[in-house]
């Protein structure tokens, strides 16, 4: 059974400074995997989709990469901002059928 | 833009009581999801769907039921409300072969 976690579970940084979020699964029969932003009481936004057969995702300070031989992905911010604090959860999704396993999410802080 | 709603933001029932949480996107999406997320537990997938008056049952579809009546509309229904049915309940919807899901704001249910 896929299981999905996350390291760390939360993560406080002052303005500006780089920062990575990590992500691992246990089976590595992946088709895509997904890095989603929650903010407080809200649902879920869709930040990258990593299919199986990429390495990387970029969308302006974000950039995410997968490594599937070991089960692990990384979302990489960039310069990171006061509005970037919410939780960041990943996802994967084993078959094209969108049926995904979230794992239990990061929970980042950026102070001003 | 994508939109998904979902009817209430805010919810609070009496253990006992039958509750409907419905959930409408505008896009035309075959597939639709009802997960809820509970601090801790993360996200759990509860049912979907992948076409109209089709359902699956996803990870915990025990004290729940589903409607898919319209192709836009994704019903989650609690026969008979009880306490650990307390939760944020997240309504999500794709396009096959889309990959990407699209969240509503999601309900906060209180059962008393």
């Amino acid at each position: 059974k896929q299981e999905v976690t996350q390291i760390p579970a939360a993560l406080s940084v002052p303005e500006g400074e780089n920062l990575v979020l990590n992500c691992s699964f246990t089976d590595s029969a992946i088709y895509n995997l997904q890095w989603f932003r929650q903010d407080p009481g809200k649902g879920l936004t869709s930040l990258l989709l990593i299919q199986s057969s990429q390495r990387e995702q970029t969308s302006g300070r974000l950039n995410a990469s997968l490594d599937k031989s070991s089960g692990r992905s990384t979302l990489y911010i960039a310069a990171s901002q006061p509005g970037d604090s919410a939780t960041y959860l990943c996802a994967v999704d084993k078959t094209s059928y969108d049926k995904v396993i979230f794992g239990p999410g990061t929970s980042l802080s950026v102070i001003p | 833009d994508v939109k998904v709603t979902q009817s209430s933001r805010y919810l609070v029932k009496r253990t006992g009581e039958k509750v409907f949480l419905e959930c409408v996107q505008d896009m035309d999406h075959e597939n639709m999801f009802w997960y809820r997320q509970d601090p801790g537990l993360g996200l759990r997938l509860i049912y979907f769907s992948y076409d109209v008056k089709m359902k699956e049952k996803g990870d915990i579809p025990e004290g729940y039921s589903v409607s898919r009546e319209k192709k836009e509309r994704f019903s989650l229904i609690l026969e008979s409300a009880s306490t650990n049915q307390t939760s944020m309940y997240l309504c999500a919807s794709s396009s096959s072969g889309q990959e990407t899901q699209y969240f509503g704001p999601g309900t906060r249910l209180l059962v008393l």
